[in-house]
């Protein structure tokens, strides 16, 4: 059973520190990691990574990923109080048959105090 | 806002009602999806239609029934639930069921807060 663990499950930190949320993951037929903010309701959607090695970058957001250890980190740079939210962790992996799943972990709550 | 539109916002039922979530897209996407989240849990699939066909059905109990009448739109249909189906229902579409590139990220709906009394 495909399986991707999340860590920690819940942060606080004070603006201006930097966070690092991590993802570890167990599937079978890995086809991409993404990452999704979730603040109130909606995920919104962060980054995709496919390749080792390679930094995705947006603002003061930036992940990688490491498909030998099969982990990836999400780094958070000059935090503010608008960067608290739920940050999922997901893996799309091939089910069989032409068809794809994706297993999401329980997610990283962090919450950046003024 | 993403694009997702799903109604109602917050439902209460009881055990025996029947209730309709329903789900819409003007991405010109084609493929749409229900997850549940609850509590301290990842969000699970429940099913996923591609094209209005379904493709996944993630052992889901015959009490959630989906229907996809056309690509923009997506209902899950609801009837006898418990108690322990009280979850956040989030609708969402990608371009394409296979999550092909940086066009297949999906897209969430702001979810549909379920009570089952």
């Amino acid at each position: 059973e495909d399986k991707v663990v999340q860590s920690p499950l819940s942060l606080v930190v004070h603006e201006g520190d930097t966070v690092t949320l991590n993802c570890s993951y167990e599937v079978t037929n890995f086809r991409s990691l993404l990452w999704y903010k979730q603040e109130k309701k909606a995920p919104t959607f962060l980054f995709m990574l496919t390749s080792s090695g390679i930094e995705k970058k947006s603002g003061r957001l930036s992940s990688i990923l490491d498909k030998k250890e099969l982990f990836s980190i999400l780094n958070i740079t000059a935090t503010q109080t608008g960067d608290s939210a739920v940050y999922l962790c997901a893996v799309e992996a091939h089910s069989g048959a032409g068809s794809y799943q994706l297993t999401f972990g329980k997610g990283t709550k962090l919450s950046v105090i003024p | 806002e993403t694009g997702v539109t799903q109604t109602p916002r917050h439902l209460v039922m009881g055990m025996t009602n029947k209730k309709s979530l329903k789900c819409e897209q003007h991405l010109g996407h084609n493929a749409m999806y229900w997850y549940k989240q609850s509590a301290k849990k990842p969000l699970e699939l429940m099913f996923v239609y591609s094209l209005e066909e379904r493709v996944e059905n993630n052992s889901v109990p015959s009490r959630f029934s989906p229907e996809c009448p056309n690509s923009s739109h997506l209902f899950l249909h609801l009837h006898t639930l418990q108690p322990e189906d009280s979850a956040l229902y989030l609708c969402a579409s990608s371009l394409f069921h296979r999550l092909a590139g940086e066009e297949g990220e999906l897209f969430f709906g702001e979810g549909s807060r379920l009570t089952v009394l």
